[in-house]
């Protein structure tokens, strides 16, 4: 069965360092996301990508973050000058079209000293 | 907000007996989504129930929805030891392409 694949499965960092978390979504699937969740607490929506722009980010998702689609298969979230309380799991998610099902990777653990 | 959420928090019962979960929501949705994460891991997709639909099955799963009410449940029948995880549901809003939020989950222990 088809799977959204994470890349690294966990990363240390010093604070301060530009993270780069990898994703591949399922194929011909048309609407990604990334989704965060710090140690013990909820999950939370940062981004939501169609048609090669962000189509909606939340609050969290500052000039801190970016994400691109480098080519028809990577989808990446960059995390510049990081901080520790970036801490936290993240989730990359496909869909197939609006109001369908979203699929979920296994998560990158990012760990900021 | 479209904010799920889950309760109760916490619900521990022995293994055999059915373990039922709620959320609520605050505004009109397309759709309701459960997931299930066991600990430190991935969101596993369980099960989809449109707006239009009231109450759907999947294998040892049961959910409802009541657009009324805004709430629906989740039960797990005959529950399992590896039923052991956080349950969270998750909406979305009316946009097309509209992003799903989730609520805080309820964590199940299932009791050997």
């Amino acid at each position: 069965e088809p799977e959204v694949t994470q890349t690294p499965s966990h990363q240390v960092t010093q604070m301060g360092q530009e993270v780069i978390l990898r994703c591949v979504p399922i194929s011909n699937h048309l609407y990604f996301y990334w989704y965060r969740q710090i140690l013990g607490q909820k999950v939370e929506f940062l981004v939501s990508f169609y048609n090669n722009e962000i189509s909606e980010k939340s609050e969290i998702f500052d000039d801190q973050f970016s994400v691109e689609r480098p080519d028809g298969s990577n989808f990446t979230l960059k995390i510049r000058s990081t901080k520790l309380e970036d801490s936290a799991m993240y989730f990359c998610a496909s869909n197939p079209r609006s109001g369908n099902t979203i699929y979920f990777g296994e998560g990158s653990w990012l760990t900021v000293v | 907000s479209q904010q799920g959420e889950e309760d109760p928090q916490a619900l521990s019962i022995q293994e055999g007996e059915n373990a039922t979960m709620n959320c609520s929501y605050k505004t009109s949705i397309n759709n309701l989504q459960w997931y299930r994460q066991n600990s430190g891991r991935g969101l596993v997709h369980l099960i989809l129930i449109r707006s239009n639909e009231r109450e759907k099955h999947s294998g040892r799963l049961r959910v409802t929805l009541d657009t009324s009410k805004k709430s629906s449940s989740l039960l797990i029948t005959a529950s399992r030891a590896a039923d052991t995880a956080s349950y969270f549901c998750a909406t979305d809003g009316l946009n097309r392409d509209d992003k799903i939020i989730f609520g805080k989950g309820t964590r199940l222990h299932i009791l050997p």
